[in-house]
């Protein structure tokens, strides 16, 4: 099974910060890479699909980059409704598998 | 709008099994893939299973193969997940999920539900 393995675990930065979140795959997996975010009590959104490509009404101020094994998401000018935790998912292969996810919390 | 309803969650005992269903509208089910997601309490997302449109291809994470089984029905718009041998470390919110586009073998996940709890205990 392809690991992924996400860095930081957890974050803090202010509103206006840009934040960088890594994705790291223990095999090569192309460009079949998707970023959610996810809030309390509610379900995961897709932010980002094939690594680079913007999911339909999310904010241009996400975005992903990447290809083989090691990925990112970057969210530049952090609004508050930006807090929240984010995970990494691959589509290369099954089974699918997610990161163990980035917890970005408000400074 | 999509809309994915699941329900068939509750509390079971170690051994035991549940269905779970997911009613699906807003879109054409019999186009698109379908997943179940899962998370623990307090824990991270986790593939659990995924079936083709047509329903003719199915996919399970090793842990539940053999115990889980994905299906579903295109006249009624409905996914399933079917649980057997049901275990403490099941215990969690499963969530169904729409694929992101039709065609493509590469599941990702546009639309999911609000999900539906699964407690596994004695």
């Amino acid at each position: 099974d392809i690991q992924l393995t996400q860095s930081p675990s957890s974050v803090s930065a202010s509103v206006g910060d840009s934040v960088t979140i890594t994705c790291r795959a223990s095999q090569g997996i192309s460009s079949w890479l998707a970023w959610y975010q996810q809030k309390p009590g509610k379900a995961p959104k897709l932010l980002i699909y094939a690594a680079s490509s913007l999911q339909s009404g999310v904010p241009s101020r996400f975005s992903g980059s990447g290809s083989g094994t090691d990925f990112t998401l970057t969210i530049s000018s952090l609004q508050p409704e930006d807090f929240a935790t984010y995970y990494c998912q691959q589509a290369n292969s099954f089974p699918n598998t997610f990161g163990q996810g980035t917890k970005l919390e408000i400074k | 709008e999509v809309q994915l309803l699941e329900s068939g969650g509750g509390l079971v005992q170690p051994g035991g099994s549940l269905r779970l269903s997911c009613a699906a509208s807003g879109f054409t089910f019999s186009s698109y893939g379908m997943s179940w997601v899962r998370q623990a309490p307090g824990k991270g997302l986790e593939w659990v299973s995924s079936i083709s449109d047509s329903g003719s291809s199915t996919y399970y994470a090793g842990s539940e193969k053999g115990r889980f089984t994905i299906s579903r029905d295109n006249s009624k718009n409905t996914l399933y997940l079917q649980m057997n041998s049901l275990r403490a470390e099941d215990t969690a919110v499963y969530y169904c999920a729409k694929k992101l586009g039709s065609g493509s073998y590469y599941y990702y996940f546009d639309f999911w539900g609000q999900g539906t709890l699964v407690t596994v205990s004695s």
